[in-house]
Protein backbone atom coordinates (compact mmCIF):
# COMPACT_ATOMS: atom_id res chain seq x y z
CA UNK A 1 0.00 0.00 0.00
CA UNK A 2 0.60 3.73 -0.13
CA UNK A 3 0.98 6.23 3.01
CA UNK A 4 2.19 9.63 2.24
CA UNK A 5 1.95 12.36 5.15
CA UNK A 6 1.99 15.63 5.24
CA UNK A 7 1.11 18.57 7.77
CA UNK A 8 -2.95 19.54 7.40
CA UNK A 9 -2.20 23.74 7.33
CA UNK A 10 1.07 25.81 7.67
CA UNK A 11 1.08 29.71 7.80
CA UNK A 12 3.23 32.09 6.60
CA UNK A 13 3.92 35.95 6.53
CA UNK A 14 4.23 37.21 2.73
CA UNK A 15 8.08 37.61 1.85
CA UNK A 16 8.96 34.87 3.64
CA UNK A 17 10.03 30.91 3.28
CA UNK A 18 7.98 28.26 3.98
CA UNK A 19 8.82 24.22 4.03
CA UNK A 20 6.01 21.77 3.06
CA UNK A 21 7.12 18.03 4.11
CA UNK A 22 6.55 14.39 3.24
CA UNK A 23 6.98 11.29 4.46
CA UNK A 24 5.92 8.24 2.74
CA UNK A 25 5.84 4.25 2.94
CA UNK A 26 5.09 2.93 -0.27
CA UNK A 27 5.36 -0.66 -1.68
CA UNK A 28 7.46 0.43 -4.61
CA UNK A 29 9.31 4.02 -6.09
CA UNK A 30 10.26 6.28 -8.66
CA UNK A 31 9.79 9.44 -7.96
CA UNK A 32 8.07 12.56 -5.51
CA UNK A 33 6.20 14.73 -7.28
CA UNK A 34 4.42 18.13 -5.80
CA UNK A 35 1.07 19.63 -7.30
CA UNK A 36 -0.47 23.20 -6.48
CA UNK A 37 -4.50 23.04 -5.95
CA UNK A 38 -6.03 26.81 -5.61
CA UNK A 39 -9.96 26.58 -4.62
CA UNK A 40 -12.42 25.02 -7.09
CA UNK A 41 -9.29 24.36 -9.54
CA UNK A 42 -7.76 21.53 -10.39
CA UNK A 43 -4.01 20.56 -9.39
CA UNK A 44 -1.12 21.26 -11.65
CA UNK A 45 2.27 20.24 -11.31
CA UNK A 46 5.18 21.86 -9.64
CA UNK A 47 8.12 19.59 -9.33
CA UNK A 48 9.38 16.16 -9.44
CA UNK A 49 12.47 14.71 -7.67
CA UNK A 50 13.43 10.87 -8.83
CA UNK A 51 16.86 10.94 -7.49
CA UNK A 52 18.07 12.35 -3.57
CA UNK A 53 18.83 16.71 -3.62
CA UNK A 54 17.38 19.54 -4.65
CA UNK A 55 15.65 20.31 -7.43
CA UNK A 56 14.96 23.89 -8.23
CA UNK A 57 11.70 25.66 -10.21
CA UNK A 58 11.79 29.61 -9.85
CA UNK A 59 10.67 30.25 -6.31
CA UNK A 60 10.06 26.58 -5.94
CA UNK A 61 12.70 23.94 -4.69
CA UNK A 62 12.00 20.08 -3.99
CA UNK A 63 14.08 18.09 -1.81
CA UNK A 64 14.00 14.01 -1.85
CA UNK A 65 15.44 11.71 0.25
CA UNK A 66 15.41 8.12 -0.66
CA UNK A 67 16.79 6.61 2.19
CA UNK A 68 14.72 8.64 4.49
CA UNK A 69 11.41 8.39 2.50
CA UNK A 70 11.22 11.68 3.05
CA UNK A 71 10.66 15.06 0.89
CA UNK A 72 9.89 18.73 0.88
CA UNK A 73 8.62 21.68 -0.87
CA UNK A 74 10.39 24.68 -0.85
CA UNK A 75 8.33 28.24 -1.59
CA UNK A 76 10.63 31.47 -1.35
CA UNK A 77 9.70 35.22 -1.34
CA UNK A 78 5.82 33.92 -1.01
CA UNK A 79 3.59 35.60 -2.35
CA UNK A 80 -0.60 35.60 -1.56
CA UNK A 81 -1.07 34.06 -4.58
CA UNK A 82 0.29 30.94 -3.19
CA UNK A 83 -2.57 30.55 -0.33
CA UNK A 84 -3.37 27.18 -1.63
CA UNK A 85 -3.39 23.40 -1.31
CA UNK A 86 -0.02 21.39 -1.67
CA UNK A 87 0.14 17.89 -2.48
CA UNK A 88 2.95 15.78 -2.85
CA UNK A 89 2.31 12.61 -4.95
CA UNK A 90 4.72 9.12 -5.74
CA UNK A 91 5.19 7.59 -8.68
CA UNK A 92 5.36 4.29 -8.38
CA UNK A 93 6.45 1.36 -10.40
CA UNK A 94 3.36 0.82 -12.51
CA UNK A 95 3.11 4.87 -13.16
CA UNK A 96 0.52 5.12 -11.33
CA UNK A 97 0.66 8.07 -8.63
CA UNK A 98 -0.65 8.42 -4.81
CA UNK A 99 -1.37 11.60 -3.13
CA UNK A 100 -0.60 12.88 0.26
CA UNK A 101 -2.57 14.20 2.85
CA UNK A 102 -2.26 17.66 1.31
CA UNK A 103 -1.37 20.47 2.90
CA UNK A 104 -3.54 24.09 3.19
CA UNK A 105 -1.33 26.93 2.92
CA UNK A 106 -2.46 30.43 4.17
CA UNK A 107 -0.04 33.53 3.44
CA UNK A 108 -0.73 36.31 5.41
CA UNK A 109 0.54 40.02 4.95
CA UNK B 1 1.86 18.63 -22.60
CA UNK B 2 -1.65 17.69 -22.44
CA UNK B 3 -5.20 19.32 -22.90
CA UNK B 4 -7.35 17.23 -21.14
CA UNK B 5 -11.19 17.83 -21.62
CA UNK B 6 -13.97 16.68 -19.00
CA UNK B 7 -17.65 16.35 -19.27
CA UNK B 8 -19.96 17.53 -17.39
CA UNK B 9 -18.06 20.25 -15.18
CA UNK B 10 -20.88 19.35 -12.89
CA UNK B 11 -24.08 17.82 -12.11
CA UNK B 12 -26.67 17.39 -9.43
CA UNK B 13 -28.16 13.79 -9.38
CA UNK B 14 -30.61 12.14 -7.40
CA UNK B 15 -29.86 8.67 -5.71
CA UNK B 16 -29.70 5.14 -7.07
CA UNK B 17 -29.33 6.83 -10.77
CA UNK B 18 -26.07 6.68 -12.58
CA UNK B 19 -23.63 9.12 -14.39
CA UNK B 20 -21.15 8.83 -16.85
CA UNK B 21 -18.11 11.70 -16.88
CA UNK B 22 -15.99 12.02 -20.10
CA UNK B 23 -12.45 12.46 -20.42
CA UNK B 24 -11.16 13.53 -23.99
CA UNK B 25 -7.41 13.95 -24.36
CA UNK B 26 -6.10 16.37 -27.11
CA UNK B 27 -3.15 14.01 -27.49
CA UNK B 28 -2.67 10.31 -27.76
CA UNK B 29 -1.72 8.86 -24.40
CA UNK B 30 -1.21 4.90 -23.08
CA UNK B 31 -2.53 5.41 -19.27
CA UNK B 32 -5.02 7.68 -18.05
CA UNK B 33 -6.14 7.85 -14.83
CA UNK B 34 -9.25 8.28 -12.84
CA UNK B 35 -9.47 10.31 -9.16
CA UNK B 36 -11.43 10.82 -6.65
CA UNK B 37 -11.39 14.26 -4.48
CA UNK B 38 -13.66 14.61 -1.54
CA UNK B 39 -15.11 17.84 0.01
CA UNK B 40 -11.58 19.09 1.90
CA UNK B 41 -9.48 15.63 1.01
CA UNK B 42 -6.43 14.68 -0.94
CA UNK B 43 -6.88 12.88 -4.25
CA UNK B 44 -8.19 9.08 -4.33
CA UNK B 45 -6.76 6.95 -7.34
CA UNK B 46 -9.96 4.72 -8.08
CA UNK B 47 -8.45 3.45 -11.32
CA UNK B 48 -5.95 3.15 -14.62
CA UNK B 49 -7.50 2.81 -17.70
CA UNK B 50 -5.60 1.29 -20.68
CA UNK B 51 -6.47 1.49 -23.92
CA UNK B 52 -7.66 -2.56 -25.32
CA UNK B 53 -7.65 -4.11 -21.69
CA UNK B 54 -9.73 -3.81 -18.61
CA UNK B 55 -9.20 -1.08 -16.41
CA UNK B 56 -7.15 -1.79 -12.97
CA UNK B 57 -8.76 -0.30 -9.77
CA UNK B 58 -7.68 0.38 -6.66
CA UNK B 59 -8.18 -1.38 -3.50
CA UNK B 60 -11.46 -0.03 -2.20
CA UNK B 61 -13.14 0.75 -5.73
CA UNK B 62 -14.55 -2.11 -8.00
CA UNK B 63 -15.96 -2.32 -11.47
CA UNK B 64 -19.43 -2.62 -10.77
CA UNK B 65 -19.58 0.30 -9.59
CA UNK B 66 -17.28 2.39 -11.34
CA UNK B 67 -17.39 1.08 -14.80
CA UNK B 68 -14.50 2.82 -17.00
CA UNK B 69 -14.44 2.62 -20.77
CA UNK B 70 -11.26 3.46 -23.02
CA UNK B 71 -12.28 2.88 -26.64
CA UNK B 72 -9.00 4.59 -27.85
CA UNK B 73 -5.93 6.55 -27.53
CA UNK B 74 -7.45 9.90 -26.48
CA UNK B 75 -10.91 8.90 -24.73
CA UNK B 76 -12.20 6.95 -21.59
CA UNK B 77 -15.54 7.51 -19.25
CA UNK B 78 -16.18 6.40 -16.09
CA UNK B 79 -19.49 5.84 -14.89
CA UNK B 80 -20.40 6.38 -11.42
CA UNK B 81 -23.37 3.77 -11.03
CA UNK B 82 -26.50 3.44 -8.04
CA UNK B 83 -25.09 6.58 -6.51
CA UNK B 84 -25.39 7.82 -2.93
CA UNK B 85 -24.84 10.60 -1.05
CA UNK B 86 -21.18 9.43 -0.23
CA UNK B 87 -20.47 9.43 -3.43
CA UNK B 88 -20.66 13.28 -4.19
CA UNK B 89 -17.04 14.10 -4.79
CA UNK B 90 -14.92 15.87 -7.36
CA UNK B 91 -13.83 13.43 -10.14
CA UNK B 92 -10.49 13.82 -11.84
CA UNK B 93 -9.27 12.56 -15.47
CA UNK B 94 -5.49 12.66 -15.62
CA UNK B 95 -2.66 11.65 -17.78
CA UNK B 96 1.03 11.70 -17.01
CA UNK B 97 4.01 12.80 -19.34
CA UNK B 98 5.80 9.15 -19.74
CA UNK B 99 8.91 8.44 -17.48
CA UNK B 100 8.57 11.65 -15.79
CA UNK B 101 6.65 12.63 -12.43
CA UNK B 102 4.26 15.14 -14.28
CA UNK B 103 0.80 14.49 -14.38
CA UNK B 104 -1.77 16.64 -16.42
CA UNK B 105 -5.30 17.09 -15.18
CA UNK B 106 -8.89 18.08 -16.39
CA UNK B 107 -11.17 20.62 -14.78
CA UNK B 108 -12.80 17.87 -12.69
CA UNK B 109 -16.40 16.89 -12.75
CA UNK B 110 -17.80 18.03 -9.21
CA UNK B 111 -20.96 15.72 -8.45
CA UNK B 112 -23.53 16.17 -5.83
CA UNK B 113 -25.81 13.25 -4.76
CA UNK B 114 -29.31 14.18 -3.18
Amino acid sequence: GQSLEQPSEVTAVEGAIVQINCTYQTSGFYGLSWYQQHDGGAPTFLSYNALDGLEETGRFSSFLSRSDSYGYLLLQELQMKDSASYFCAVRAPGNQFYFGTGTSLTVIP
Amino acid sequence: SAVISQKPSRDICQRGTSLTIQCQVDSQVTMMFWYRQQPGQSLTLIATANQGSEATYESGFVIDKFPISRPNLTFSTLTVSNMSPEDSSIYLCSVATPGTGELFFGEGSRLTVL
